[in-house]
């Protein structure tokens, strides 16, 4: 099983400000297959990055992800009011997947 | 428009069984993988299940290997969970997921969720 670590647990930012949110993988990450999801209080997660950099249909370009095989960033360029939520990231590259604990962006 | 919606939900006993049902609509249902995944009370998503588009891929978490079934109809557009030998540990929030592709591909739409309760 590969195992997902996320850091910071919790990051305290002001609107305005720039966010680096980082995964670390157990192994290597077959084909980069490594997503990012954000989900906010009561809501369904939604898809932000997908095969660690693609931005997924409708996501505006202040998310940006980068990173290859055990090493994956999500970076938000300028936190907007509607950023302050929790990302997850989530392997799909093993036939068992995994998801990282997660990383809270709260405001500061 | 894609829409996803669990249902099947309720509170259990330990030691009981629940089928989850989630009913896919929006999209051409047999093109594309599903998956189950769950969050419980205060805590991280857990990837539970996972099942492409004609069932010839199937996996299933350790937490859950053994005692949970996946499986999906196409001629209705559904997916389904059956949950045996449940614990207090599979008390969560359950989502349906829709793969992006027929195979093992992230999921890009959730439903909202069904709350399973394991308790005595």
């Amino acid at each position: 099983e590969i195992v997902l670590t996320q850091s910071p647990g919790t990051l305290s930012l002001s609107p305005g400000e720039r966010a680096t949110l980082s995964c670390r993988a157990s192994q290597s990450v077959s084909s980069n297959y490594l997503a990012w999801y954000q989900q906010k209080p009561g809501q369904a997660p939604r898809l932000l990055i997908y095969g660690a950099s693609s931005r997924a249909s409708g996501i505006p370009d202040r998310f940006s992800g980068s990173g290859s095989g055990t090493d994956f960033t999500l970076t938000i360029s300028r936190l907007e009011p509607e950023d302050f939520a929790v990302y997850y990231c989530l392997q799909y590259g093993s036939s068992l997947w995994t998801f990282g604990q997660g990383t809270k962006v709260e405001i500061k | 428009e894609v829409q996803l919606v669990e249902s099947g939900g309720g509170l259990v006993q330990p030691g009981g069984s629940l089928r989850l049902s989630c009913a896919a609509s929006g999209f051409t249902f047999d093109d594309y993988g599903m998956h189950w995944v769950r969050q419980a009370p205060g805590k991280g998503l857990e990837w539970v299940s996972g099942i492409n588009w004609n069932s010839g891929r199937i996996g299933y978490a350790d937490s859950v290997k053994g005692r949970f079934i996946i499986s999906r109809d196409n001629a209705k557009n559904s997916l389904y969970l059956q949950m045996n030998s449940l614990t207090s540990e599979d008390t969560a929030l359950y989502y349906c997921g829709k793969g992006a592709d027929g195979g093992w591909g992230r999921v890009d739409y959730w439903g909202q969720g069904a709350l399973v309760t394991v308790s005595s």
